[in-house]
């Protein structure tokens, strides 16, 4: 089945402790991102992928990192998560630029930092 | 920044009626997209429109366009319980085709 999974799907931590959240997808898409959900602020993105070892800032990197050394993996690195990092986030991703513009969402991951 | 914005915020309809959301934009795009997001999951693609076409159908979902007015509506017709759920427009432009999405609609389908 074709899919974006992430992992974890909930995390509660503390502020300053280091956290990864994984996402992988199994359609061989070349395109991946970051965004997370906010109330009140709707869907912003963090941190885009257009393909293996090129990434590059959304609207809201402050604080986050990410890799793409393969094709289907894109974690989302929160090296010293502070409470107003606590949010809704969403792996997503499409085929390349000569593909559809269709993007295929993850789960998401709720995380709360205290 | 957000470049859609859906008008209303929340929309409470009974069974059975159509159900209207419109999107505003700011700037060209190359396309507008409709997304459903059940609440606190993954957002789901229902339909693209292209920024030179004007309607697309997909089952019981139609989208307008209107570049000159740059807005786009949504009409779920027979709407259902189970369409309860928020929708976003995402809008794609410039050359790294990045989505940028409005503040959604919350659409309340009452049995």
């Amino acid at each position: 089945e074709a899919q974006v999974t992430q992992n974890p799907r909930y995390l509660i931590t503390v502020t300053g402790k280091k956290l990864t959240v994984t996402c992988s997808q199994n359609m061989n898409h070349e395109y991946m991102s970051w965004y997370r959900q906010d109330p009140g602020l709707g869907l912003r993105q963090i941190y885009y992928s257009m393909n293996v070892e090129v990434t590059d800032k959304g609207d809201v990197p402050e604080g986050y990192k990410v890799s793409r050394k393969e094709k289907r993996n894109f974690p989302l690195i929160l090296e010293s998560p502070s409470p107003n990092q606590t949010s809704l986030y969403f792996c997503a991703s499409r085929p390349g630029l000569a593909g559809s513009d269709t993007q295929y969402f993850g789960p998401g991951t709720r995380l709360t930092v205290l | 920044s957000q470049q859609g914005e859906e008008d209303p915020q929340a929309l409470s309809i009974q069974e059975g009626e159509n159900a209207t959301m419109n999107c505003s934009y700011k700037t060209s795009i190359n396309n507008l997209q409709w997304y459903r997001q059940n609440s606190g999951r993954g957002l789901v693609h229902l339909i693209l429109i292209r920024s030179n076409e004007r309607e697309k159908h997909s089952g019981r979902l139609r989208v307008t366009l209107d570049t000159s007015k740059k807005s786009s509506s949504l009409l779920i017709t027979a709407s259902r319980a189970a369409d309860t759920a928020s929708y976003f427009c995402a809008t794609i432009r410039g050359s790294n085709y990045k989505l940028t999405f409005g503040k959604g609609t919350l659409l309340t389908v009452n049995p």
